[in-house]
């Protein structure tokens, strides 16, 4: 079982929605990032929380917004998204954002499937 | 600036055959840490291997082995007696080192599909 848990696996939302993926992890880790991966592409970096502060935004339109509420949830609203949003949205979480002794492991969920019609 | 490149796109083997996967990074920083990850249909990248720049020595974890090289910035991932289940998308990565640390930032190439025919 994965150790980060993405809600829901799917979602099918019209333009003008507004809907919520969620992310919870349980392994007592202080960073939790979003990752959007379009097909046959590689994951890329949307956000960074750092002890529930948003430490990295990486120029993400407003349509996105994420929130961290404790540090084992973290949520991404989703507004008037655009057809070119829909891809599978990873979560992920590690142990710190930075480390002295290295960089940390991402551990990461199985994704949230979106489709924007 | 620091980019990650995986030539190869698609690999298709039998089953047994050793398959190696090619990674060739950039980077300006002395101090990063390359990863390999395995995306299998299901979604989820799941972590094998994590190696900073200092430690040049190759890793051996039962079918799977790394090749470090930094003379040729390359980080080579090979698989022995591949497996039906080892079919996914593999991902190398890159994470570079700050002054106070290493950062979590990492930097995908754009992946290699292993394809294990039986």
């Amino acid at each position: 079982d994965t150790e980060v848990t993405q809600t829901p696996k799917h979602l099918v939302m019209g333009m003008t929605n507004k809907k919520s993926l969620k992310c919870e992890q349980h392994m007592g880790h202080r960073a939790m990032y979003w990752y959007k991966q379009k097909a046959k592409k590689p994951p890329e970096l949307m956000f960074v929380y750092s002890y529930e502060k948003l430490s990295i935004n990486e120029s993400v339109p407003s349509r996105f917004s994420p929130e961290c509420p404790n540090s084992s949830l973290l949520n991404l609203h989703l507004h008037a998204l655009q057809p070119e949003d829909s891809a599978l949205y990873l979560c992920a979480s590690s142990q710190g954002v930075m480390s002295v002794r290295g960089a940390n492991v991402l551990t990461f969920g199985a994704g949230s499937r979106l489709t924007v019609l | 600036a620091q980019k990650v490149t995986q030539a190869q796109t698609e690999i298709s083997v039998v089953e047994k055959e050793d398959v190696t996967l090619d990674c060739v990074y950039e980077t300006r920083d002395t101090t990063y840490y390359l990863f390999w990850y395995k995306q299998p249909p299901s979604g989820e990248l799941v972590f094998l291997i994590r190696r900073n720049s200092f430690d040049e020595q190759n890793e051996i974890s039962g079918r799977y082995s790394w090749n470090f090289q930094k003379s040729t910035s390359s980080f080579n991932f090979t698989i022995t007696a591949s497996q039906v289940v080892d079919s996914a998308v593999y991902f190398c990565a890159l994470s570079e080192g700050n002054y106070g640390g290493a950062t979590n930032k990492l930097i995908f190439g754009t992946g290699t599909l292993l394809a294990v025919q039986p």
